[in-house]
């Protein structure tokens, strides 16, 4: 039972073009993330939605937007992706209402722009 | 400026050989420290979240401990299959925000 999926695992682009990830999750949880990790493996959040509610957007380009269906998914799509684009992309999950913000990270997408 | 700071950035160790991981903070509007383990290519494994200073939580082989201005992973008798990344995050008073550290990789050897 995989708590937190993002698909696809690698993602292999040339630069302009536009891409999607998916995530789904099954805990159950309000609270969804996406974090980047640099090559330097520094973990950075992005975004976060509460039930659908765009609630944290850190200084991101607009080339990045998130959508959120329903609460069990939240899909990152990035418009004219450029080389410093690559990185490893996380999802996250957790129960808002939790005091402790407890995350719960999918497996990373793996994304190289040529 | 709100941050996380974590050392050493690498530590190796013999199998046995005890020590601790460090991660140190300014930020304000604490919810919390929290410590992951990150093994090559998967995300981030959830292991302790600390609240208050003198606070500690264990796990197996891992003990973490939470000051006012810092965290410590103590590792007892480390094995091989504790060699990962730790990373500590802290939970910033805003929906859910946490703010990482850049992470320590451990090696333990047989």
């Amino acid at each position: 039972d995989t708590a937190v999926s993002q698909t696809p695992k690698y993602l292999v682009t040339q630069m302009g073009n536009d891409k999607s990830i998916k995530c789904e999750q099954n805990l159950g949880h309000d609270t969804m993330y996406w974090y980047k990790q640099d090559s330097k493996k520094f973990l950075k959040i992005m975004f976060s939605y509460n039930n659908k509610e765009l609630i944290i957007n850190e200084t991101v380009p607009n080339r990045f937007s998130p959508k959120s269906p329903d609460k069990a998914h939240l899909n990152l799509h990035i418009n004219s992706l450029e080389l410093g684009d690559s990185a490893v992309y996380f999802c996250a999950s957790s129960h808002r209402l939790d005091r402790s913000y407890e995350q719960y990270f999918g497996p990373g997408t793996r994304l190289t722009v040529t | 400026e709100d941050q996380v700071t974590q050392s050493p950035e690498a530590l190796r160790l013999q199998e046995g050989e005890s020590s601790s991981l460090n991660c140190s903070y300014t930020v304000s509007g604490l919810r919390g420290l929290f410590w992951y383990r990150q093994d090559p290519g998967k995300g981030p494994e959830f292991l302790f979240t600390l609240y208050s200073a003198g606070e500690e939580k264990e796990k197996e082989r891992l003990k973490a401990t939470l000051t006012k201005k810092e965290s410590f992973l103590h590792i007892t008798a480390p094995k091989p299959e504790d060699s990962a990344t730790y990373l500590c995050a802290v939970g910033y008073n805003q929906g859910g925000k946490l703010i990482f550290g850049q992470g320590t990789e451990l090696s333990v050897k047989p």
